[in-house]
């Protein structure tokens, strides 16, 4: 079945570092992937999205690419802040699963000190 | 325009305790959605409801069951609470032809 894997945590970065997130992942149709965020105490956000191949996703200094050859979304950022400190999940989306529903990775914690 | 909500947000119960999770959306969305939260586990999903009078399972419907009162609320009971239950509890919604779910901001349960 399908299946997202993203590296493990925690990140430890000092402001202003570069920051990756490595995801990768298995579908058997052509998902839409996601990149979704989740600060201390809340639920879930949509930080950025792709539909198909090649499509960047981005939003607040954050960016994806959707890589079909490699099948990877990898997530950057250039410069990060202490307020990007968050727990990191990487999704997909596949028409062909029941419902729709997404299938997350594990999570990836990142901490940014100042 | 409130999005998702979820009720309560923390309880805790003894096992075989029950109790039943409220979530509403406001976004007139066809789909929801029950996720559980584990530890070093991601979100999987307990049981889904395409449209309003469907619910189907996902990968872990063991020990709940779901009810699609109405297009706007989408509840989670837990007949016999255990241990194994405890966990962050996630609704989410989607659009008609789109991908993108939105979540509400959970229930933080506790079985003991």
């Amino acid at each position: 079945g399908d299946s997202v894997t993203q590296m493990e945590g925690p990140v430890t970065l000092s402001e202003e570092a570069f920051l990756t997130i490595n995801c990768t992942y298995t579908a058997t149709g052509y998902p839409s992937l996601f990149w979704y965020v989740q600060y201390p105490g809340e639920g879930l956000q949509l930080l950025l999205k792709a539909t198909k191949a090649d499509d960047k996703g981005s939003n607040k200094g954050f960016e994806a690419t959707y890589r079909k050859e490699t099948t990877s979304f990898h997530l950057e950022k250039g410069s990060v802040q202490v307020s990007d400190s968050a727990v990191y999940f990487c999704a997909l989306s596949d028409r062909d699963q029941a419902g729709t529903a997404l299938i997350f990775g594990k999570g990836t914690t990142l901490s940014v000190s100042s | 325009n409130a999005g998702v909500t979820q009720t309560p947000k923390f309880q805790v119960l003894k096992t075989g305790q029950s109790m039943t999770l409220q979530c509403a959306q406001d976004m007139n969305h066809n789909s929801m959605y029950w996720y559980r939260q584990d530890p070093g586990m991601g979100l999987r999903l307990i049981y889904y409801s395409a449209s309003e009078g469907t619910t189907d399972k996902g990968e872990v419907p063991n020990g709940y069951n779901v009810s699609r009162l109405n297009k706007r609320e989408f509840s989670l009971r837990l007949e016999s609470a255990a241990p194994s239950q405890t966990s962050v509890y996630f609704c989410a919604s989607r659009q008609p032809g789109r991908t993108v779910q939105y979540f509400g901001p959970g229930t933080r349960l506790t079985v003991t």
